[in-house]
């Protein structure tokens, strides 16, 4: 089972500000197949990025990602009210899918 | 559009059995699978297993393999999740999610499910 480690576990910030979220595999993820999601209470999650660097369907472009191998990491380039949540990183390499404990993240 | 609709909260008592229920519309069943996915209250998402739609194949997360169960109906475009032994720690709230190659870009409402004697 590939473990995905995501770090910071809270990250505390101000709107207009840039995130950069981290999430680190136990292996190597082959042909990168990682995909980004974020989830606001009670909702289910939102599909953002996968692949590790292609946008989901309407997303905005301040969402982007990138890494290879065991290092990725989503960045939000100026942050929106809207954009404060928990993002989970999830692999697909293995048929047997998991996912990072996620990164909330908070209004400073 | 695409649509996936979940069966309503469940309230059950350790050691029964529990089936959820995920219709879809709005696109060609067989051509995706199903993942199912949980989250316990305040925790993060855990993947159950996936199946395909077309020919009910399927891969279950190995520490649930031998209490869970995933089918598909295709003439219902529905699929189903039975977990069965129930513990308090299964407390949670179970998704559906079409699955496009391992990527999740939609996703049913959730259903809860409570374990409670």
């Amino acid at each position: 089972e590939i473990v995905l480690t995501q770090s910071p576990g809270t990250l505390s910030l101000s709107p207009g500000e840039r995130a950069t979220l981290s999430c680190r595999a136990s292996q190597s993820v082959f042909n990168n197949y990682l995909a980004w999601y974020q989830q606001k209470p009670g909702q289910a999650p939102r599909l953002l990025i996968y692949g590790p660097s292609s946008r989901a369907t309407g997303i905005p472009d301040r969402f982007s990602g990138s890494g290879s191998g065991t290092d990725f990491t989503l960045t939000i380039s100026r942050l929106e009210p809207e954009d404060f949540a928990v993002y989970y990183c999830q692999q697909y390499a293995s048929s047997w899918y998991t996912f990072g404990q996620g990164t909330k993240l908070e209004i400073k | 559009q695409v649509h996936l609709v979940q069966s309503g909260a469940e309230v059950k008592k350790p050691g029964a059995s529990v089936k959820v229920s995920c219709k879809a519309s709005g696109y060609i069943f067989s051509n995706y699978g199903i993942s199912w996915v949980r989250q316990a209250p305040g925790q993060g998402l855990e993947w159950m297993g996936w199946i395909t739609a077309y020919n009910g194949n399927t891969k279950y997360a190995q520490h649930l393999q031998d209490r869970v169960t995933m089918t598909t109906d295709t003439s219902t475009t529905t699929a189903y999740m039975e977990l069965r032994s129930l513990r308090s720690d299964d407390t949670a709230v179970y998704y559906c999610a079409r699955d496009g190659s391992g990527t999740h870009a939609y996703w049913g409402q959730g259903t809860l499910v409570t374990v409670s004697s």
